[in-house]
């Protein structure tokens, strides 16, 4: 079975300071993940994704997640906030094995980003 | 390029009424996925299409939720009847192909409110 945990439900940073979003996974097979943003009112966006090529994945916006096997981590970071980055972020983990869940998208709770001035 | 569409964007019914949703999927995505994000959790697959086959539909609950994908292309999303508990955004989103090196491409949402 295939699961993410966030840690953190709700992060508050002030404006310029670094993001540090916490994400686990847990997969049987070897994984692909992925972070996705959800501003109020609008779709889901992928930020970045892993998929066994570098371990240092960097995405847009000036985002960044290291996939680090050992802790079975994929931390979502930023060095400086901006105002634009509140929003909700998702750590996303799905299945490189074959079968009916190939591919299948396991989403974990969210974590909300708030940026204060 | 135009991205998935939805309508409606906000639903409210009563419950054991009837509801259905509509997705209209980027052209040529021929992967196709119906998700249910409840307030304060992630987004949880209901049922993927590969072309106007149905894939996945472990997690749909098939005593009131129904789908469909016309010709391959659009889909549309059934409840009926509707529970308290449906009350939810439902998502819609689409892909290239089958397999996560394949990015899903994600709808605005269809907002419902069963009261």
């Amino acid at each position: 079975a295939q699961s993410v945990t966030q840690l953190d439900s709700h992060v508050s940073v002030s404006e310029g300071t670094p993001v540090l979003l916490r994400c686990n996974y847990s997969s049987s097979y070897s994984p692909s993940l992925f972070w996705y943003v959800q501003h109020p009112n609008k779709g889901l966006q992928l930020l970045l994704k892993y998929t066994s090529a570098a371990t240092l994945v960097k995405g847009i916006n000036g985002f960044e997640a290291e996939f680090k096997k050992s802790e079975t981590s994929f931390h979502l970071t930023k060095p400086s906030a901006h105002m634009s980055d509140a929003a909700e972020y998702f750590c996303v983990v799905s299945y490189n094995a074959g079968g009916t869940s190939y591919g299948k998208l396991t989403f974990g709770q969210g974590t909300i980003l708030t940026v204060h001035p | 390029e135009a991205g998935v569409a939805q309508s409606p964007r906000y639903k409210i019914i009563e419950k054991r009424q009837s509801v259905a949703f509509w997705c209209n999927p980027i052209s040529g995505h021929a992967t196709l996925y119906w998700y249910q994000q409840i307030l304060g959790q992630g987004p949880k697959l209901l049922i993927q299409f590969q072309n106007n086959g149905v894939v996945d539909d472990s997690q749909l609950p098939k005593d009131r939720f129904s789908a469909e994908r016309l010709k391959g292309v659009d889909s549309t999303l059934k409840i009926q009847p509707a529970k308290l508990e449906d009350s939810a955004v439902y998502l819609c989103a689409s892909s290239l192909g089958f397999g996560s090196s394949y990015e899903q491409y994600f709808g605005p949402g269809t907002r419902l409110t069963v009261t």
